[in-house]
């Protein structure tokens, strides 16, 4: 399996722009979790997903952002308008319940580098 | 408010020593997550501990878990240089939810 599949890797871009984040979870994985992470702050949890159904997206930090899940594959973090305090690194993880239970654990993407000017 | 407490948060250490670093929290949990992060990288999952009493070894790594105390541990024998990276300690808040704490950024000097 290829891991969790984040993109883009890096993105730049300006104050009000509007920022896509994606990823692809690993096949079969049937919970997601969006996290950010900053000198500042360290890692937080923005959201998480169970069965493409938001659970709890009490970190997510206002309105300016925004997650989906339209599918077991696939899920978006948008920020829009995006500010310079947004920048920071994101990542997405993924798990599933496993039958051998001490072997559960999330697995993270490589990350994405925001930098909002 | 769930509290995830790692100490210390920089940790310098000379090769060969042992040292741990400990991870306190604050709510009931019966499962805890060590993971790795390199600078610039991602994290990669270390240990899963599941019960009070759990030990896990890997290498020159050994982690346990008091769910009684609330204090899980990451030992550290003969360090080398190969380990000087960010720890962190997570918490499980059930479903796979978990909340990280800080980290300890471990450097291990030749």
């Amino acid at each position: 399996d290829a891991g969790v599949i984040q993109s883009p890797r890096h993105e730049v871009t300006e104050m009000g722009q509007e920022v896509t984040l994606r990823c692809k979870p690993i096949s079969g994985h049937n919970s997601l979790f969006w996290y950010r992470q900053t000198m500042m702050r360290g890692l937080e949890l923005l959201i998480y997903f169970n069965n493409n159904v938001p659970i709890d997206d009490s970190g997510m930090p206002e309105d300016r952002f925004s997650a989906k899940m339209p599918n077991a594959s696939f899920s978006t973090l948008k920020i829009q308008p995006s500010e310079p305090r947004d920048s920071a690194v994101y990542f997405c993880a993924s798990s599933s319940p496993l039958a051998v239970i001490d072997q559960e654990t999330q697995y993270f993407g490589p990350g994405t580098r925001l930098l909002v000017l | 408010e769930l509290k995830v407490e790692q100490n210390p948060l920089f940790l310098s250490m000379q090769e060969g020593k042992n040292y741990t670093i400990y991870c306190n929290y604050s709510t009931t949990s019966d499962r805890l997550y060590w993971y790795r992060q390199d600078p610039g990288k991602s994290l990669e999952s270390l240990f899963v501990l599941l019960s009070n009493g759990a030990v896990k070894q890997e290498g020159r790594l050994m982690a346990s878990l008091d769910t009684k105390a609330r204090l899980s541990t990451l030992h550290i024998t003969a360090a080398v240089h190969d380990l000087s990276a960010t720890y962190f300690c997570a918490v499980d808040m059930g479903s796979n939810d978990m909340r990280f704490g800080a980290g300890t950024r471990l450097t291990v000097k030749p």
